[in-house]
């Protein structure tokens, strides 16, 4: 069945950097634009990043621009956020998350399980 | 910043309710580019509406979406129990933006 599942969470010091991947199956992964969608404990949804299904296009939010970077491997069926300069706000469970299509319209209709993210010293 | 959404709304079973997204010009009444989500506690959220009044299949009919100037509605009619949970809209914001609702936790009486 279609299906997205992060890794490469864990516990991280501020300043340090982390990579995240999400391994798509099930579907066509090519077909599809791709987010990052992130949670803070016991907070709501912040969206972090989008790829295009090309991988030609990505967008992030302020909050991480200049120090995440998303990106895809269409022939591995992957999907990478790589982080750098962690600070203790970006602690949450990070989801990748597939956009409905080729287009980017923010319709997330699937997503993984999520990987923890906690940064502290 | 985030979207505006009241932080609670409850019902009685069977009863219907609306829960509102405020955003600006620049975001919900620019695109229709909103989605909403239903959240339990401890689980990915999951697409209940989509280009502010479409339901992806397998979503229940008594879920519907609407839009009006700034401001976009999740309306739950026939209210049950399993319907209690965290709810979340987004939108698109122009540029690079897109931006999630503080959510609304929905209490069935």
């Amino acid at each position: 069945q279609e299906q997205l599942v992060e890794s490469g969470g864990g516990v991280v010091q501020p300043g340090r950097s982390l990579r995240l991947s999400c391994a798509a199956s099930g579907f066509i992964f090519s077909s599809y634009a791709t987010h990052w969608v992130r949670q803070a404990p016991g907070k709501g949804p912040e969206w972090v990043a989008v790829i295009s299904y090309d991988g030609n296009i990505q967008s992030y939010a302020d909050s991480v621009k200049g120090r995440f970077t998303i990106s895809r491997d269409n022939f591995k069926n992957t999907l990478d956020l790589q982080m750098n300069s962690l600070r203790i706000e970006d602690t949450a469970v990070y989801y990748c998350a597939r956009d409905r299509g080729i287009a980017i319209e923010g319709g997330f209709e699937l997503w993984g399980r999520g990987t923890l993210v906690t940064v502290s010293s | 910043s985030a979207l505006t959404q009241p932080a609670s709304v409850s019902g009685s079973p069977g009863q219907s309710i609306t829960i509102s997204c405020t955003g600006t010009s620049s975001d919900v009444g620019s695109y229709n580019l909103v989605s909403w989500y239903q959240q339990f506690s401890g689980k990915a959220p999951k697409l209940i509406i989509y280009g502010a009044i479409e339901r992806p299949s397998g979503v229940s009919n008594r879920f519907s979406g609407s839009k009006s100037g700034n401001t976009a509605s999740l309306t739950i009619s026939g209210l049950q129990a399993e319907d209690e949970a965290d709810y979340f809209c987004f939108s698109y914001a122009g540029g690079d933006s897109w931006l999630f609702g503080g959510g609304t936790k929905l209490t069935v009486l």
